[in-house]
């Protein structure tokens, strides 16, 4: 299996601050996501990215950017973090038309 | 964009039961089509997938069905027991990857 790894998996922030999350994997998959996961609502996709020059917004990508900076990492940011941001975070990636691997997922807070 | 409803929210079985979950996609373009499963605190991981050139898949105690005509399909859970409880997801994703997931089913199993 794909050994996707995020940091922070668990942080609490105050409203305003710019928060990063990251993602980095090990497998060489191509194809790598950013979903948010809120109670009820499923997993909605934020951004991804297909390769290192190709990124694109996802449903939700509203107060968020992400940056590819090689293969192997994709990082979310929160320029101006907000209370309703507060949710749990998946990275994920995907190699071709194969299944999705999902990291640990980071937990944020916004107070 | 694709759009995937998922039925029911939760679903509560006795052990030893069948357990279904149904879910519906809008975009005649969709051909994969996997479920996922999410224990408490976990990742999401991949259960059983299928492909649109197939009508049904079946591991084990788990069975999924397609019917690209009504762009619907069910995951089929046989003989169910305690750890099979946990939060299921459908997706659908075309060609160019971009999954959109359910909402989820909370499937809690009696004992």
């Amino acid at each position: 299996d794909a050994d996707v790894t995020q940091t922070p998996r668990n942080r609490i922030t105050k409203t305003g601050k710019r928060i990063m999350l990251e993602c980095s994997q090990t497998k060489g998959h191509d194809r790598m996501y950013w979903y948010r996961q809120d109670p009820g609502l499923g997993l909605r996709l934020i951004y991804y990215s297909f390769d290192v020059k190709d990124i694109n917004k996802g449903e939700i990508s509203d107060g968020y950017s992400v940056s590819r900076q090689a293969q192997a990492k994709f990082s979310l940011s929160l320029e101006s973090a907000i209370p309703n941001q507060t949710a749990l975070y998946f990275c994920a990636t995907r190699y071709s038309t194969g299944e999705l691997f999902f990291g640990e997922g980071s937990r944020l807070t916004v107070l | 964009g694709e759009n995937v409803e998922q039925h029911p929210s939760t679903l509560s079985v006795q052990e030893g039961d069948s357990a279904v979950i149904k879910c519906t996609y809008s975009d005649s373009a969709s051909n994969y089509f996997p479920w996922y499963k999410q224990e408490l605190g976990k990742r999401p991981q991949l259960i059983i997938d299928i492909r649109s050139n197939v009508g049904e898949k079946k591991d084990q105690r788990i069975a999924v069905t397609l019917n690209k005509t009504a762009k619907h399909f069910s995951l089929h859970i046989t003989e169910t027991q305690p750890e099979d409880s946990a939060v299921y997801f459908c997706a659908a994703t075309d060609s160019w990857g971009k999954f959109q997931f359910g909402a989820g089913t909370q499937v809690v199993v009696t004992p």
